[in-house]
């Protein structure tokens, strides 16, 4: 079972700073890689998918890097609204599994 | 439009069964896999399982195997997750989410199962 470890557990930014989100994972999922966003009371929204794709509708301050078993989710000016909990997502070919990551929460500083 | 509509919050109490509901609309609903994720209270997301409405083809997530039962009626666009006997640790938020390659992108509001004496 391929494992998903995020870093930090959580991630204390201002407004407008830049913010840099990782999620390893234990052995290669080649660019098969998403990123959730969570707010409160809210679903998991997908942000980006297959590493570096962005979701329809996600602003481009959102990107993603990355592939084999380092990846990255990089928002480059954080606005108010993104601040939240960010997930990212694998699914193994065998056995077929979905698996995610632990979590970052990003707060305001 | 595209959603997924889930049933309401549910309180019941230890053994009973339940079963919930998400029905698709705005989309082929037998097209896509839907799979159910579970939140408990504080915590991240766990994958639970998956099925395909079109064939009722369906996997679990080996932590969830004889604990739940997916279920489908294409008929009316529906997926469905059960239990037999609940348990207080079954006590979260269940999300039911729509497949599209290896990710989901559509998600439901989630319903809210709250099992306590």
């Amino acid at each position: 079972e391929i494992v998903l470890t995020q870093s930090p557990a959580t991630l204390s930014l201002s407004p407008g700073e830049r913010a840099t989100l990782s999620c390893r994972a234990s052995q290669s999922v080649s660019s098969y890689l998403a990123w959730y966003q969570q707010k409160p009371g809210q679903a998991p929204r997908l942000l980006i998918y297959d590493a570096s794709n962005r979701a329809t509708g996600i602003p481009a301050r959102f990107s993603g890097s990355g592939s084999g078993t380092d990846f990255t989710l990089t928002i480059s000016s954080l606005e108010p609204e993104d601040f939240a909990v960010y997930y990212c997502q694998q699914r193994s070919n065998w056995p077929k599994m979905y698996t995610f990551g632990q979590g970052t929460k990003l707060e305001i500083k | 439009e595209v959603q997924l509509v889930q049933s309401g919050a549910e309180v019941k109490k230890p053994g009973e069964s339940l079963k919930i509901s998400c029905k698709g609309s705005g989309y082929s609903f037998t097209s896509y896999w839907i799979g159910w994720v579970r939140q408990m209270p504080g915590k991240g997301l766990e994958w639970m399982g998956i099925i395909y409405p079109g064939d009722s083809d369906t996997r679990y997530s080996p932590s969830f195997q004889g604990q739940v039962t997916i279920s489908a009626d294409k008929s009316i666009s529906t997926a469905y997750l059960q239990w037999s006997s609940l348990k207080a640790s079954d006590t979260a938020m269940y999300y039911c989410a729509r497949r599209r390659e290896r990710y989901f992108d559509l998600w439901g509001r989630g319903t809210l199962v709250t099992v306590s004496s």
